[in-house]
């Protein structure tokens, strides 16, 4: 079972509002990641965990702010966006953070901030 | 971050047809290549990984060149649902994180 689980699957947030989007896999991979993908366009590293640790963070705007309570589940908080963050916001996972694993990824959230 | 491109397409094919996708990547340090395919408003889903042997997966075969620094996706005899977006996607130089191409859209028709 390759699954990821995304939820919600959609969200509308005003620009002032707080949210969060949570990320769900049950294979055993220790290795989850945050990405943007914006209409037409690959999807872009935001946030890699390695072992429910931080290891990188693309300089992404402090208005994101990722968790990952244990090594099944990963949030990304959002907080006072802007309307340009609209996007995909997808989440995957690998067995281990190097690049040679394969990243499966969940259906996505698409996110609209008015 | 090295870059990893793409053809430009669009493919419009028939059914039946033949397609071929090329990618060239930078990093001569990448180890690890992978092809996904998008649908639309969908998430990637990894289609094959690609070996230095090259690799066939029923109607699809990647090929990796790594002198020239080129991988190449072939699909045979195309279907209507094989019409996507195509993602080249290849390890960056510390071999941590994924370099995803800007995709080739693949438009199959009857």
């Amino acid at each position: 079972d390759t699954e990821v689980t995304q939820t919600p699957k959609h969200l509308v947030m005003g620009m002032t509002n707080k949210k969060s989007l949570k990320c769900e896999q049950h294979m055993g991979h220790r290795a989850m990641y945050w990405y943007k993908q914006k209409a037409k366009k690959p999807p872009e590293l935001m946030f890699v965990y390695s072992y429910e640790k931080l290891s990188i963070n693309e300089s992404v705007p402090s208005r994101f702010s990722p968790e990952c309570p244990n090594s099944s589940l990963l949030n990304l908080h959002l907080h006072a966006l802007q309307p340009e963050d609209s996007a995909l916001y997808l989440c995957a996972s690998s067995q281990a953070s190097s690049g040679s694993y394969e990243q499966y990824f969940g259906p996505g959230t698409r996110l609209t901030v008015t | 971050r090295k870059e990893v491109e793409q053809d430009p397409g669009p493919f419009n094919v028939p059914e039946g047809a033949t397609v071929a996708f090329n990618c060239t990547y930078s990093n001569s340090a990448s180890q690890s290549f992978f092809w996904y395919r998008q649908d639309c408003r969908k998430e990637p889903k990894l289609l094959m990984s690609v070996y230095s042997s090259g690799n066939e997966d029923g109607r699809f075969t990647a090929q990796l060149n790594r002198a020239s620094q080129y991988i190449s996706l072939l699909i045979r005899d195309s279907k209507l649902s094989d019409s996507a977006t195509y993602l080249c996607v290849v390890n960056d130089q510390a071999g941590t994180a994924l370099i995803f191409g800007k995709g080739t859209t693949l438009s199959v028709s009857s």
